[in-house]
């Protein structure tokens, strides 16, 4: 099973108010990746857990958090969410091993926030 | 901070002929070069890669080539079909400290019109 699911897939959150977001993969990968993806824009890494160990984009450090309770599964996580974070959100898994490999994509989370 | 040009960000082409889709990066130490294919209310999937020790790559219709020296990539489809309709995306490595990240491209949207 190459699934990566998210959930939910449709999010709607007010402005001010927490969102937490889903995703989870089964193929015991060691990377877990976020991406924010806007119309018309890349898709932009937000943070990746290798592990445990979680590295967060310098521009968006202090936006996101995430947690990675066993492997399976790693969260996202807006304390407060602004009208400018409503996008498409990706979670993505790879076995990066001892060298680069693709990265497994979950059908997305949209948030909208009103 | 390293981008990913790629273009034309919109491409239309009759079926049966060839769709070109051009990228171009920035880090030199850029190893590894996805392509990934989505469909509306899809995840991204990989349909063809390349690594830095190959220029060209083909698999049924898809060809990309590898121009290290000019830092250019690009994915050309043969003998379109209208189920080749999608947004494509291109992405390049970059490693940072130990750790690999993509960067993508704003994507292409590609409509194929029989």
């Amino acid at each position: 099973d190459t699934t990566v699911k998210q959930n939910p897939r449709y999010k709607l959150a007010r402005v001010g108010k927490p969102v937490n977001l889903i995703c989870s993969q089964t193929m015991n990968h060691d990377t877990m990746y976020w991406y924010q993806k806007k119309p018309n824009q890349a898709p932009k890494l937000l943070l990746f857990y290798y592990d445990k160990i979680l590295n967060r984009e310098a521009d968006t450090f202090e936006k996101f958090q995430s947690s990675r309770p066993n492997n399976s599964f790693c969260s996202l996580y807006i304390g407060s969410a602004g009208l400018e974070y409503s996008a498409m959100y990706l979670c993505a898994s790879s076995h990066r091993g001892t060298g680069y490999a693709e990265q497994f994509f979950g059908p997305g989370t949209r948030l909208t926030v009103l | 901070g390293e981008q990913v040009e790629q273009l034309p960000s919109i491409l239309r082409v009759q079926e049966g002929s060839s769709a070109s889709i051009n990228c171009s990066y920035e880090d030199s130490a850029s190893n590894y070069f996805p392509w990934y294919k989505q469909e509306p209310g899809e995840n991204p999937k990989l349909i063809i890669d390349i690594r830095s020790n190959m220029e060209r790559k083909q698999i049924q219709e898809l060809i990309v080539l590898l121009d290290k020296k000019a830092k250019r990539f690009s994915l050309h489809i043969t003998d379109t079909q209208p189920g080749d309709s999608a947004m494509y995306f291109c992405a390049a490595t970059l490693n940072q400290g130990g750790s690999a990240k993509l960067i993508f491209g704003e994507g292409t949207k590609l409509t194929v019109s029989s």
